[in-house]
């Protein structure tokens, strides 16, 4: 089975701090995601890698940065935390296109 | 523009009792679907997934989905739903879009309480 593993089930951080979040898979996928959920929202996609030091904006990059400098980890990183970051934080890795996507348990942030 | 619809935010059904999710999807070329279930504080688990050949698909914990082209719909079934099935499920869509590159589009969700 894939394993896909989030250094943090729960965060709580302070506006203006610089925050990572940390994403290790097992699979040797070259694809990686990092998502934001939310109420209502579902999913959605912040930053994708489809191969080391490769990365490309998702659908709501702004406020954050990603790392990939090893095929197993990929990195989100909120350069200055504001509330409105306030979320869930899922990541996700895949074999191929049309393969289905394995994720992490998450991370649970909060930005007071 | 690609997308997902799942129409029904919260659904309620008794324990036992029969269980449809909808989804509806607009995408431009063929369609791989997947429906996923969270559990509270959990990541995304698959169900299933359709890419080609029989449109009926069969999943874990006794979950089937139905692909219906002319609908653009990938309903998801239960005949009978236990207490445990209480979650959130997601429905995707990916595929192989030149621009899309393998990326799922997710649904809002449909979060399901299970009554006794």
């Amino acid at each position: 089975d894939v394993k896909v593993t989030q250094s943090s089930r729960y965060l709580v951080k302070r506006t203006g701090e610089k925050v990572f979040l940390e994403c290790v898979q097992d699979m040797d996928h070259e694809n990686m995601f990092w998502y934001r959920q939310d109420p209502g929202l579902g999913l959605r996609l912040i930053y994708f890698s489809y191969d080391v030091k490769m990365k490309e904006k998702g659908d709501i990059p702004e406020g954050y940065s990603v790392s990939r400098e090893k095929k197993e980890r990929f990195s989100l990183i909120l350069e200055s935390a504001s509330t409105n970051q306030t979320s869930m934080y899922l990541c996700a890795t895949f074999h191929s296109p049309g393969q289905p996507q394995h994720f992490g348990d998450g991370t649970r942030l909060s930005i007071l | 523009a690609q997308s997902v619809t799942q129409p029904d935010i919260h659904i309620t059904v008794s324990e036992g009792a029969s269980l449809e999710l909808r989804c509806n999807y607009s995408y431009g070329a063929t369609p791989y679907l997947f429906w996923y279930v969270q559990s509270p504080g959990q990541g995304l688990q698959l169900l299933l997934k359709y890419f080609s050949g029989d449109t009926l698909v069969q999943g874990i914990k006794g979950f089937e989905a139905e692909f219906k082209r002319s609908q653009s719909s990938f309903n998801l079934r239960k005949p009978s739903v236990h207490w445990s099935d209480a979650a959130e499920y997601f429905c995707a869509v990916g595929g192989l879009l030149y621009n899309q590159g393998g990326k799922l589009i997710f649904g809002q969700g449909t979060e399901l309480s299970v009554k006794p």
